[in-house]
C-alpha cells in the first residue's frame, strides 16, 4: 500500500450538484496529480499541484478545480456535475514533478453522478 | 500525439506458465514508460519502470519489462505467473510534451487472468 489516502471512497452526488474530493500525499511528496478513470478506460489527466500552485493541466473544463495546502494535501473540486462525471477520481503524489520520478496512486474516489 | 496502446484487452494464462502483456507506444522524444496494476476497486500499484539503461527492467512481485526502442514497445513479462496475478494492468507513458508535469498517458488496460 502506498501513503497516499483519499475520501471519501464513495459519493453518489446529483446531476447539478457540487463536489469536493480529498488527498492526503505520501510523506515527502510535494506534487499531487488528478486522474479520472472512466469505467473501461485508463486514467485520463485532469491537472497537477506543486508547492500548492497549479502546474499543468489537461482537457478538462474549468469547472474542474483544484487546491493544495501547505501539507501537500490536495482537493478536487467539480461543479455543475454532469452523469459523465461518474468514474473513479484518482490521486498520484510524487517527489517532485517531472518525467523521471513516479506517481504513487491512492485506492480512488468512485463518484457516481444520477 | 503522444499515445499508448495496448492490444489486447485480456489475456489468459494457466498457473505457473510464462506471460506477457504487450505495450507499444508512439511518442516524441525519450520514453519514460511504466506499468501499473490495479486491483477490482483499488487505486493503481507502480511496478515498474524504464527511464535510461539496461532494456531489461526488472519490477515489483517477480514483473519484468523489455524495453525495445526499434518496435517501440515495453513488454511486461513474468516468468512463471500466479492465480494472485490476476488484475488490470496499464502501459504509460510520460507526455514530454507536457511541461515539467510529468503527465502520465496511459493505454486502455489489459485484463491478465491466471486460472489454476
Amino acid at each position: 500500500e502506498t501513503g497516499v489516502t483519499q475520501s471519501p471512497t464513495h459519493l453518489i452526488k446529483t446531476r447539478g450538484q457540487q463536489v469536493t474530493l480529498r488527498c492526503s500525499s505520501q510523506s515527502g511528496h510535494n506534487t499531487v496529480s488528478w486522474y479520472q478513470q472512466a469505467l473501461g478506460q485508463g486514467p485520463q489527466f485532469i491537472f497537477q499541484y506543486y508547492r500548492e500552485e497549479e502546474n499543468g493541466r489537461g482537457n478538462f473544463p474549468p469547472r474542474f478545480s483544484g487546491l493544495q495546502f501547505p501539507n501537500y494535501s490536495s482537493e478536487l473540486n467539480v461543479n455543475a456535475l454532469e452523469l459523465d462525471d461518474s468514474a473513479l477520481y484518482l490521486c498520484a503524489s510524487s517527489l517532485e514533478p517531472g518525467l523521471r520520478t513516479e506517481a504513487f496512486f491512492g485506492q480512488g474516489t468512485r463518484l457516481t453522478v444520477v | 500525439a503522444q499515445s499508448v496502446a495496448q492490444p489486447e484487452d485480456q489475456v489468459n494464462v494457466a498457473e505457473g506458465n510464462p506471460l506477457t502483456v504487450k505495450c507499444t507506444y508512439s511518442v516524441s522524444g525519450n520514453p519514460y514508460l511504466f506499468w501499473y496494476v490495479q486491483y477490482p476497486n483499488r487505486g493503481l500499484q507502480f511496478l515498474l519502470k524504464y527511464i535510461t539503461g539496461d532494456n531489461l527492467v526488472k519490477g515489483s512481485y517477480g514483473f519484468e519489462a523489455e524495453f525495445n526502442k526499434s518496435q517501440t514497445s515495453f513488454h511486461l513479462k513474468k516468468p512463471s505467473a500466479l492465480v494472485s496475478d490476476s488484475a488490470l494492468y496499464f502501459c504509460a507513458v510520460r507526455d514530454p510534451l507536457g511541461g515539467n508535469t510529468g503527465k502520465l498517458i496511459f493505454g486502455q488496460g489489459t485484463t491478465l487472468q491466471v486460472k489454476p
